[in-house]
């Protein structure tokens, strides 16, 4: 079966620089959400998107962006990196009529220097 | 607000003794509950998960969890652990199935197995 889908899988970038994470999520659900996973911890919810609009925000900083486009897929963008921003970013999709079990990529693993 | 909290960061057993992993939750609604296992440099994986029903739910790998609404516990259980059960377990909670507010994760709980 067919799951939520992240690229890139790693990401090297220098502080102040930006970058996108993109997802794709399982088709045919409508709801995806960003999680972020400092090295030892739990993860933690940034965002979430119901047919492409925003539905809840977690701790997303304000540096941080994400949208939903019309074919569900979603990026992640962050501007001004900080050191402290390196950590392995979940996407996750679920399907709401469906039980809406969230169902949790591979993960993009962004590294700041 | 709801929060969970995972008792004991790390859990060591031996092979093929019982696995017991807790879990307790607030939450000022009815609960989803679930359990997700991660494997070093890998997602997360769900393992089980309770919405509504019966109270004591089997998930893959041989887990099952037991909701207990008096002891707002959802502790994950394996009879007989095996080597490759050694993982980091997280229990999260959500008051919609996990729907638009995401999942509030525990802190984790490393699981180790002694041959």
């Amino acid at each position: 079966a067919a799951g939520v889908i992240q690229s890139p899988r790693h990401l090297i970038k220098e502080k102040r620089e930006t970058a996108t994470l993109k997802c794709y999520p399982i088709p045919r659900h409508d709801t995806v959400y960003w999680y972020q996973q400092g090295p030892g911890q739990d993860p933690q919810f940034l965002i979430s998107f119901y047919e492409k609009m925003q539905s809840d925000k977690g701790s997303i900083p304000d540096r941080f962006s994400a949208q939903q486009f019309s074919d569900y897929h979603s990026e992640l963008n962050m501007s001004s990196l900080e050191l402290g921003d390196s950590a392995l970013y979940f996407c996750a999709s679920s399907l709401r009529s469906a039980g809406n079990t969230i169902y949790f990529g591979e993960g993009s693993w962004l590294t700041v220097v | 607000a709801q929060s969970v909290t995972q008792l004991g960061s790390h859990v060591s057993v031996s092979e093929g003794a019982l696995v017991l992993l807790r879990c307790n939750y607030s939450s000022s609604v009815p609960p989803y509950l679930f359990w997700y296992v991660q494997y070093p440099n890998q997602g997360l994986q769900l393992l089980l998960k309770y919405t509504t029903g019966a109270t004591l739910v089997k998930g893959i790998n041989g887990f099952e969890a037991e909701f207990k609404k008096s002891e707002t516990s959802f502790h994950l259980t394996k009879p007989s652990a095996h080597m490759s059960d050694a993982a980091e377990y997280f229990c999260a909670v959500s008051d919609s199935g996990g729907g638009a507010d995401g999942l509030t994760f525990g802190k984790g709980t490393h699981l180790i197995i002694q041959p």
